[in-house]
């Protein structure tokens, strides 16, 4: 049974950094194009970032180019979203997804975890 | 970019009731397109992928249809567990979902 749990969320101030992190099991994780989705408050699914099975191609939506950085460790089963210069617009909950054969289809996705931007 | 445009953004229905679902793309995003569902509190679920295929353990009273850019989710026959609110995804280009359709008892 897939596997994908989030971890590192939590209240931040404008400007500031986190990493979120999520943890694999349950498939063979380096074969798979993994992904970040969020969801602000009440609002809609948001395509965050994409990365490849073996890191070599990262893809990010507009409004997080230049401050979010996705990588990967196959070894460790582990995804992670490094967050920078942190915006208030950014607070949402933000799900680990394992991609289909296919990249940006998510057929297996975390528990989320909650980011709050806030002063 | 791609715009995802789903209709209506709410629908009031009734268990037994068919229930249709638009998703309106601003490209043509040929058959990439895949339709979620969400629950209250829960991470989505994937009932859809390439426009029409099924996912593996979805009922058949789930369907997809369309191309280009214009789809629909068809629900025929409602039941009490489908009372959630439904996105559409383009995965054409990156990555767009519409802005959700909430389905709830009428």
């Amino acid at each position: 049974e897939v596997q994908l749990v989030e971890s590192g969320g939590g209240l931040v101030q404008p400007g500031g950094s986190l990493r979120l992190s999520c943890a694999a099991s349950g498939f063979t994780f380096s074969t798979y194009w993994m992904s970040w989705v969020r969801q602000a408050p009440g609002k809609g699914l948001e395509w965050v970032a994409t990365i490849r099975k073996d890191g070599s191609e990262k893809y990010y939506v507009d409004s997080v180019k230049g401050r979010f950085t996705i990588s990967r460790d196959n070894a460790k089963n582990s995804l992670s979203l490094q967050m920078n210069s942190l915006r208030a617009e950014d607070t949402a909950v933000y799900y680990c997804a394992k991609d289909k054969f296919t990249a940006m289809i998510f057929d297996s996705w975390g528990q989320g975890t909650l980011v709050t931007v806030s002063s | 970019d791609i715009q995802m445009t789903q209709s209506p953004s709410t629908l009031s229905a009734s268990v037994g009731d068919r229930v249709t679902i638009t998703c309106r793309a601003s490209h043509n995003i040929r058959s990439y397109l895949a339709w979620y569902q969400q629950k209250p509190g829960k991470a989505p679920k994937l009932l859809i992928s390439k426009a029409s295929d099924l996912e593996s353990g979805v009922p058949s009273r789930f369907s997809g249809s369309g191309s280009g850019t214009q789809f629909t989710l068809t629900i025929s026959s409602l039941q009490p567990d489908d009372f959630a609110t439904y996105y559409c995804q383009q995965y054409n280009t990156f990555s767009t979902f519409g802005q959700g359709t909430k389905v709830e008892i009428k």
